[in-house]
């Protein structure tokens, strides 16, 4: 099976633009969760999107959104970038099911990193 | 408010020896815990995970304990080899709720 592949790896936008980034999750996975990770802070989840909807969504602001469409990939966009914007994003797929409390791991893509100048 | 702290942003190992990782919580509904490691320029990659009706798990070279009274949760990784050189984070989740909580990471540098 093909990762979780992201696009693009990287990114360099100015203040006040926005921007796109692609995810496409594992083949048969219907969950894609997304993060913002930055230096000493871990990753912080923005939202997962199961079957094109979204099922949780973190404390991002509302400059922070994404869409998930019919094949599941997924896309998340960032209005009016700011400096502190700047960070890797991760993608993660799962099959977004539990079956008795079992919990479904998430795979993760490589990232893109966005810079904002 | 961190549920989930990593206090050590560093740890250095000798090759060989025990590297010991640690992670503490907040939250006691919490019911699964999960290890992740990330490689430069990569994204994370599972690692082990324990439910909260154990206290232990293993998978190979590496071990996590739960502490559920203390609300603290480590992984062993014994003997220590210089693959391992990564940044772990710990990472927990609710019942019935599929968001995950993650911890800031721990930088381990095994040294040969």
């Amino acid at each position: 099976k093909a990762g979780v592949t992201q696009t693009p790896r990287y990114l360099i936008k100015t203040r006040g633009q926005q921007v796109t980034l692609s995810c496409s999750p594992i083949s048969g996975h219907r969950s894609v969760s997304w993060y913002q990770q930055t230096p000493g802070q871990g990753l912080q989840f923005l939202f997962e999107y199961f079957s094109e909807t979204q099922r949780n969504k973190g404390n991002f602001p509302g400059r922070f959104s994404g869409r998930q469409f019919s094949n599941s990939r997924s896309e998340m966009n960032v209005s009016t970038l700011e400096l502190g914007d700047s960070a890797l994003y991760l993608c993660a797929s799962s099959s977004g099911l539990t079956s008795g409390g079992i919990y479904n791991e998430q795979f993760f893509g490589p990232g893109t990193r966005l810079t904002v100048l | 408010d961190q549920q989930v702290k990593q206090n050590s942003p560093s740890l250095s190992v000798q090759e060989g020896r025990i590297s010991i990782l640690n992670c503490d919580y907040t939250n006691s509904m919490f019911d699964y815990f999960l290890w992740y490691k990330k490689y430069p320029a990569e994204g994370p990659t599972f690692l082990i995970s324990i439910s909260s009706i154990k206290d232990k798990n293993e998978d190979g070279r590496f071990t996590v304990f739960l502490n559920k009274s203390a609300k603290h949760l480590s992984l062993h990784i014994v003997p220590s080899q210089p693959g391992d050189s990564a940044v772990y984070f710990c990472a927990a989740k609710e019942d019935s709720n599929y968001q995950l909580i993650w911890g800031a990471g721990t930088k381990l540098i095994i040294k040969p």
